[in-house]
């Protein structure tokens, strides 16, 4: 089944730590979308890929970087600029149309030591 | 420019009650409107959608009329379950959008 897989599930970061969140999709969707949430919260969007080699930031882009090397990929790397990175970390893809919905992954939970 | 409204949650409910969940939003064109649920620990799902006015997206028992008279588009069921606890998120999109406009969710609790 397609679908989008995010990884890990759960990510511990300590502090002054780079660390990567994984996103691959295997629905041959030409957009990408990284999405932060806090508890009880709407979500913000990082940052949004419509091809590969190219992104653009979103609403909250400081602190974070993206790369779109493959379709299927689009990691995210939390940078120790980032100064308050705990969230619920969501990933989306979507056909480049944009009234299409997104597909989203399950997440990954970042916190700090 | 453009958003999404929600009514703010949380919203409980006895299993088999009526639900309505209420969403407006301000768009300077036609947009696109959405339904996702997120169950806990999870990603969002796409529930319904609706892409003109008059349109009545439906899913799962879960209705939502696009109303351009009065901007909302509000979620509907007639008769909730406990599996129905997730929290509900509205959004909007234009054909030549790249992004997706979220409302701030509302969490739904039923109880048994």
């Amino acid at each position: 089944d397609g679908g989008i897989t995010q990884s890990p599930k759960y990510l511990f970061r300590k502090e002054g730590q780079n660390v990567t969140l994984s996103c691959e999709q295997n629905l041959n969707h030409d957009a990408m979308y990284w999405y932060r949430q806090d508890p009880g919260q709407g979500l913000r969007l990082i940052y949004y890929s419509q091809i590969v080699n190219d992104f653009q930031k979103g609403d909250i882009a400081e602190g974070y970087s993206v790369s779109r090397e493959k379709k299927e990929s689009f990691p995210l790397t939390v940078t120790s600029a980032q100064k308050n990175p705990t969230a619920f970390y969501l990933c989306a893809s979507s056909v480049v149309q944009g009234d299409q919905p997104q597909h989203f992954g399950d997440g990954t939970r970042l916190s700090i030591l | 420019g453009d958003s999404v409204t929600q009514m703010e949650g949380p919203v409980t409910l006895s299993e088999e009650a009526f639900l309505t969940i209420n969403c407006t939003y301000t768009a300077t064109g036609y947009p696109s409107l959405f339904w996702y649920v997120q169950y806990p620990g999870e990603g969002l799902q796409l529930l319904l959608k609706a892409t003109k006015a008059d349109d009545k997206g439906s899913n799962k028992g879960f209705e939502a009329t696009y109303r351009k008279e009065t901007t909302s588009f509000h979620l509907e069921k007639g008769s909730v379950q406990v599996s129905d606890s997730a929290v509900y998120f509205c959004a909007l999109t234009y054909s030549s959008a790249s992004k997706i406009i979220f409302g701030s969710g509302t969490r739904l609790s039923i109880r048994p």
